[in-house]
């Protein structure tokens, strides 16, 4: 089955420097990743989505680049601020019944 | 609603008790998935519904775990006889499609078994 890794798992960064997160997968046939938001109390919110036809994808402060051959996938959070700590899963999909999450990433930004 | 409403937001169960696991999706949304996450893990899927229709249920642990999903809205997840290691956060997800993508999370019910 799917096997997705993702690193770091924790990582804190100084306010307004970037963030990056990585994960690879191992099943070819994933063709939809997202990243999702963690916040203590609240549900999964997604932030940002790439499908494989498309190898990078970019909203505001937030960006994913996909590289299939490799089959890696990053996000990357620039200007961080406190408000973006929080734990961050990625996530690898090819049907919608076959969903693999990575373990998650707590990203700790330090004002 | 306006969002995936699960209940309860906390459940504590006792060894060997049945518990019964609501998720309502967001209205009109035909895919709904039931996810269990374990402490400092990330989600594992469980089961998949398109409307009525459980079309993946390949997640499920063992028999003791049950879901459904009747008139192809609200679904259920039902955990008979509980142990220890069902303790987890379960979510449920729903979306508006039969394809990947678009999916809203619910924020969980946590199972403690005691």
């Amino acid at each position: 089955g799917e096997n997705v890794e993702q690193h770091p798992s924790t990582l804190s960064v100084q306010e307004g420097d970037s963030a990056v997160i990585k994960c690879t997968y191992s099943d070819s046939a994933s063709n939809y990743f997202p990243w999702y938001k963690q916040e203590l109390g609240k549900g999964s919110q997604l932030i940002i989505d790439i499908r494989s036809n498309v190898g990078e994808k970019k909203d505001q402060r937030i960006a994913v680049t996909l590289n299939k051959t490799a089959k890696h996938f990053s996000l990357h959070i620039t200007e961080t601020q406190p408000e973006d700590s929080a734990v961050y899963f990625c996530a690898a999909i090819r049907t919608p019944g076959k969903s693999t999450f990575g373990d998650g990433t707590t990203l700790t930004v330090k004002p | 609603g306006a969002g995936v409403s699960q209940s309860p937001r906390y459940k504590v169960a006792k060894r060997g008790q049945d518990v019964a696991l609501r998720c309502d999706p967001i209205s009109g949304h035909v895919s709904l998935f039931w996810y269990q996450q374990a402490l400092g893990q990330g989600p594992e899927f469980l089961t998949y519904f398109q409307n009525e229709a459980q079309l993946d249920k390949s997640g499920l642990p063992s028999d003791r775990f049950f879901a459904e999903r009747p008139e192809g809205s609200v679904s259920t997840l039902k955990i008979q006889r509980t142990q220890q290691e069902d303790s987890a956060v379960y979510l449920c997800a729903s979306s508006p499609g039969t394809d990947t993508g678009g999916y809203t999370f619910g924020s969980g019910t946590r199972l403690t078994v005691v």
